[in-house]
């Protein structure tokens, strides 16, 4: 099983609600990404969680609190969201053992979300 | 700084061309070279990936041959198919596992 899962598929939301997207992967992975994807761009790194544990934060504003709760799972809380936020939200993982090459990451198929 | 170059789309081509698209990278430390792939409305999928120098990455009539001494990693296919069209990110990744996404190449393949 190499899939990574994503719900909800598609979220509105407005400037002043508190949603949260979801993400869940069964392949033993110790490493989980979270990338915003803007209209014809390339993904850009948000988050990184190696071993449960937040290893990168890409200097993301407070508004997106990102959660491990525990090896499979990887959730991000948004609250007090911009239109600009609008935008496809990627999930991955990795094996993400030290001391090998870098790892091939699986991308879940994202959530689209649109802040009204 | 680091970077990747990647030609820009989109690229039009017919059915059964042959296809080049084009991947630069500066600086140091990329061990290993990644081309994902993103068909429409869908997530990144890994396409195929060289992890040492001269490595040769190949999947679905696709390859790209990791050419340290050029810093690039050309991708290639010598007769695409309808189903290829998409879009095609050229990525270097840090030892960190950081990816370092090129802009994307749009290929439109037409029947």
């Amino acid at each position: 099983d190499t899939e990574v899962t994503q719900t909800p598929k598609h979220l509105v939301m407005g400037m002043t609600n508190k949603k949260s997207l979801k993400c869940e992967q069964h392949m033993g992975h110790r490493a989980m990404y979270w990338y915003k994807q803007k209209a014809k761009k390339p993904p850009e790194l948000m988050f990184v969680y190696s071993y449960e544990k937040l290893s990168i934060n890409e200097s993301v504003p407070s508004r997106f609190s990102p959660e491990c709760p525990n090896s499979s799972l990887l959730n991000l809380h948004l609250h007090a969201l911009q239109p600009e936020d609008s935008a496809l939200y990627l999930c991955a993982s990795s094996e993400g053992l030290a001391g090998g090459p870098p790892d091939t990451q699986y991308f879940g198929p994202g959530t689209r979300l649109t802040v009204l | 700084g680091n970077s990747v170059t990647q030609m820009e789309g989109p690229v039009t081509l017919s059915e059964e061309a042959f296809l080049t698209i084009n991947c630069t990278y500066t600086a140091t430390g990329y061990p290993s070279l990644f081309w994902y792939v993103q068909y429409p409305g869908e997530g990144l999928q890994l396409l195929l990936k060289a992890t040492k120098a001269d490595d040769k990455g190949s999947n679905k009539g696709f390859e790209a041959t990791y050419r340290k001494e050029t810093t690039s990693f050309h991708l290639e296919k010598g007769s695409v198919q309808v189903s290829d069209s998409a879009v095609y990110f050229c990525a270097p990744a840090r030892r960190d596992d950081k990816i370092i996404f090129g802009k994307g190449t749009r290929l439109h393949i037409l029947p």
